[in-house]
Parts: C-alpha cells; structure tokens; sequence
C-alpha cells in the first residue's frame, strides 16, 4: 500500500517554455502532498505544501508564480513549472501524507526535468 | 534551530562487512525519526521510523537504527551489507507543521 507515482519520469523542455508534473496517491487518499526538488548528490529542499482544494503554501525563496501547484483532488497534485529556464533543471520529487498520521510521508520516484 | 547532521558524505564498505551510519539531530521536543533510502535516479523509500517505545527499530531490508536521546543520535545499521545496498541514505526529523527536514545523506559504496 501507500504507492505515490509520478508522471512524466524525465521531460525535456526548451528554455521558456512550461512543464507540468503529476504527482498521484495510488491507493490512498492524500489529504497533504509535498513538493521537493534536489539538485544532484544533494538532499531534498522543500518547495511548497498543498492541502487538498487549498493553496499551497510555498517555502521562503520559491517563487510561487514560477512553480504552480494544483492539489485539486486527494490524488492528484500537479506541478506546472512556467517559462522555464536552464537553472530550473532538476530532480522534482513529489510525496504525499495520507490521514493517517502527519508524520509519515510516501514518496514519489521523481521526475527529472533538463530545460535546453 | 532544528536540522539533522549526517557527517559522512560517503562510506565505502565490503560486500559483507557491518555497517553503521551516523545521523545527529537537533530538536527540542521527542524526535520522530526516519531513514530513508534512495536508489539512482529513484524516489524515497522509507526504511524505518522510530515514534515511541523500543530505542532500538528493526526495518526493511535487514536494518536497523538505535535511538539515543543523549547523543541526539539515530545511527542505522546493517550486520552484512550487500552489493544492492549501495544507494544514498537520508535521516530525517518530522518536525511539525507537517514538515521533515532532511539530513544532507550519505552515499554508501559497496565494494567487492
């Protein structure tokens, strides 16, 4: 149980366009998903948390504009990164929190994201 | 101000020998706990949590972690590791709010 899949698992874009990453709860209802991103032999920073039909509540320095998180149903979270730039390559992991407890969190198998 | 320390960036063990590696943490209420582990290109995979209770986990794949409140510590360990041990693996402290910090991992390197 608890499996969280992402989609795609690595996308290529071009510089300035958007990309949009979906984060999924397979068999369980995620009342709370998170947005992690990490750069290479680097441990995970947290982006932004979302609660299901709430906005997201961003961590200081994320630019909310830039990475826009939907959380629209207690399965799905998407992550749309827009105009995307060079820098914004990177190891995108999504995890989710079921109703079980706030501790514990499943994690996605991330998405690789290359902006050429 | 709260953050999880894992000293080693990487360790390298033989394929068979013990291993232990080491997690402090700094947290000024009980700590929940968690070791993760990450393949190449993969996502998390929890390997064992300590809440409460026994200081000493058992979790997936043969480890274990001893938690010990004086030492802020939570090492994992393993008796024998095994080539597919080899991975990234991350402590890290729930620390309310819905929020986990994350240490800055270990790489372990199993060596023939």
């Amino acid at each position: 149980g608890a499996v969280v899949s992402q989609h795609p698992s690595w996308v290529i874009c071009k510089s300035g366009t958007s990309v949009k990453i979906e984060c999924r709860s397979l068999d369980f209802q995620a009342t709370t998903m998170f947005w992690y991103r990490q750069f290479p032999k680097q441990s995970l920073m947290l982006m932004a948390t979302s609660n299901e039909g709430s906005k997201a509540t961003y961590e200081q320095g994320v630019e909310k504009d830039k990475f826009l998180i939907n959380h629209a149903s207690l399965t799905l979270s998407t992550l749309t990164v827009t105009s995307a730039h060079p820098e914004d390559s990177s190891f995108y992991i999504c995890s989710a929190r079921g109703a079980g407890g706030p501790y514990e969190q499943y994690f996605g198998p991330g998405t690789r994201l290359t902006v050429t | 101000a709260q953050s999880v320390t894992q000293p080693d960036i990487h360790i390298t063990v033989s394929e068979g020998a013990s291993l232990e590696l080491r997690c402090n943490y700094s947290y000024g209420a009980t700590p929940y706990l968690f070791w993760y582990v990450q393949s190449p290109g993969q996502g998390l995979q929890l390997l064992l949590k300590y809440f409460s209770g026994d200081t000493l986990v058992q979790g997936i794949k043969g480890f274990e972690a001893e938690f010990k409140r004086s030492q802020s510590s939570f090492n994992l360990r393993k008796p024998s590791v095994h080539w597919s041990d080899a991975a990234e693996y991350f402590c890290a402290v729930y620390t309310g709010g819905f929020k986990t910090i994350f240490g800055a991992g270990t790489r372990l390197f199993v060596k023939a």
